[in-house]
Order: structure tokens, then sequence, then C-alpha cells
């Protein structure tokens, strides 16, 4: 277990606000990732950070952006949420890159 | 087509039987991984590898490079191993970054 929270859990959202997820870690693992699972696919990238303030895009970042100014705290905006973003949102650290360690998992739907 | 490819979908067994999910592959790897999630939704990592065999109690995981092709084998198989298995790769171009499959959900029956 490494010690990855997210939060909130569970979120209810109306189509076109903002909304945040937060995923903090306790192990100082370098690499963060945000993924998001859906019926019918894997789960799939949205973005990567290998380092604080340093992010990347993954295949389906449209739509989202993300933060990293501290080792610990990785966040996930959606800047106007939308009903295609009704979704399982996980995150995983990762030490040097390759055994992921994942968070519970947040559920969001937007209405 | 997926980069990676599980095989069957879904699959029911029954207490005790022997169980094999597959997963196929289409680029280079550095290494493959087998996950579970339960039905709590909680994903935890099984196996990381990246030739050869790796055991751990009554899970078994093995890949054929050349091939491109891993499979994960239950031995006397639990109501407790029922769960999504997930198969990813590492892709030698991809850094740290993984491509999942789309899992495949076992059931097994007391």
């Amino acid at each position: 277990d490494a010690g990855i929270t997210q939060s909130p859990r569970h979120k209810v959202t109306e189509t076109g606000t903002p909304v945040t997820l937060r995923c903090h870690q306790t192990e100082n693992h370098r690499y963060m990732y945000w993924y998001r699972q859906d019926p019918g696919h894997g789960l799939r990238l949205i973005h990567y950070s290998y380092g604080v303030k340093d992010t990347d895009k993954g295949e389906v970042s449209d739509g989202y952006s993300v933060s990293r100014s501290k080792t610990e705290d990785f966040l996930l905006t959606l800047e106007s949420a939308t009903s295609s973003q009704t979704s399982v949102y996980f995150c995983a650290t990762a030490i040097q890159g390759y055994e992921q360690y994942f968070g519970p998992g947040t559920r969001l739907t937007v209405t | 087509k997926n980069e990676v490819e599980q095989s069957p979908q879904n699959l029911t067994a029954q207490e005790g039987e022997f169980i094999t999910i597959n997963c196929s592959y289409s680029v280079g790897i550095s290494a493959l991984h087998w996950l579970q999630q339960h039905p709590g939704g909680g994903i935890v990592s099984l196996f990381m590898l990246s030739s050869g065999k790796k055991k751990h109690g009554r899970l078994i995981a093995t890949i054929n490079i050349q091939e491109k092709h891993s499979s994960l084998h239950i031995t006397a198989s639990h109501p407790r191993d029922s769960a999504v298995y997930i198969c990813a790769v590492g892709a030698e171009t991809s850094g740290s970054r993984l491509t999942f499959g789309e899992g495949t959900q076992l059931t097994v029956n007391p």
C-alpha cells in the first residue's frame, strides 16, 4: 500500500461547472498519473507527472488540466465539466516509472 | 486494433478449476503488468515481468516476448479470486506510461 488517497471519493456536479480532484501520496514517489476508467475501455491516461512542475499529456487530455506544485499532491481539474467526463478517475504513483500503485478512485457524475 | 488485447472478456469457473487469462500486445515492450481490480474498485499490481515466468502463491504469470503474448494462470481457483484482471504494457517508446487492456471479468462459483 503506497499511501495514496483521492478526494473526493464521489462527486455529482452540473455541466459547465469547474471540478478539481486531488491525489495525495505519502511515499515520495516521483511519478504520478491520472486515469479514467469507462465501460468498454481500458484505463486511459489523462495526464501524468514526472516531478514537481513537470507534467505531460496522455491519450485523453482534452478538457483536463493538471498541476503538481508539491511531490505529494497531483491535482486534476475539469475547467468546465461535460457529461462525457462522467467516469471513475484513478490516480497512480510510481517510483521509477514502472510498477504503479493506485488510489481508491473517484466516481464523478456530471449531470 | 487495440495495442493490448485480452481474452476472454468474461470467464466463469467452478471453485478449484485451473484458470488462464491471455494477453496479446502489438508493440515492443519494456515490461508487462498484471493487475487485479476487486468489486469494490481498488486496483492492485500482481506482477511486473519482462521475460520468463513469475509465481506468487496460486498465481503464475508467463510472457513470451517473441510471440508478444502473456498468460495469467490461477491454480485451485477460489471465489475470492473473483475480480477483473487487467493486462498493461509499458512500451519501449513510452517511457513510464502504460497501455491497458480492457480487462477480464472472472467469476468463480463455489
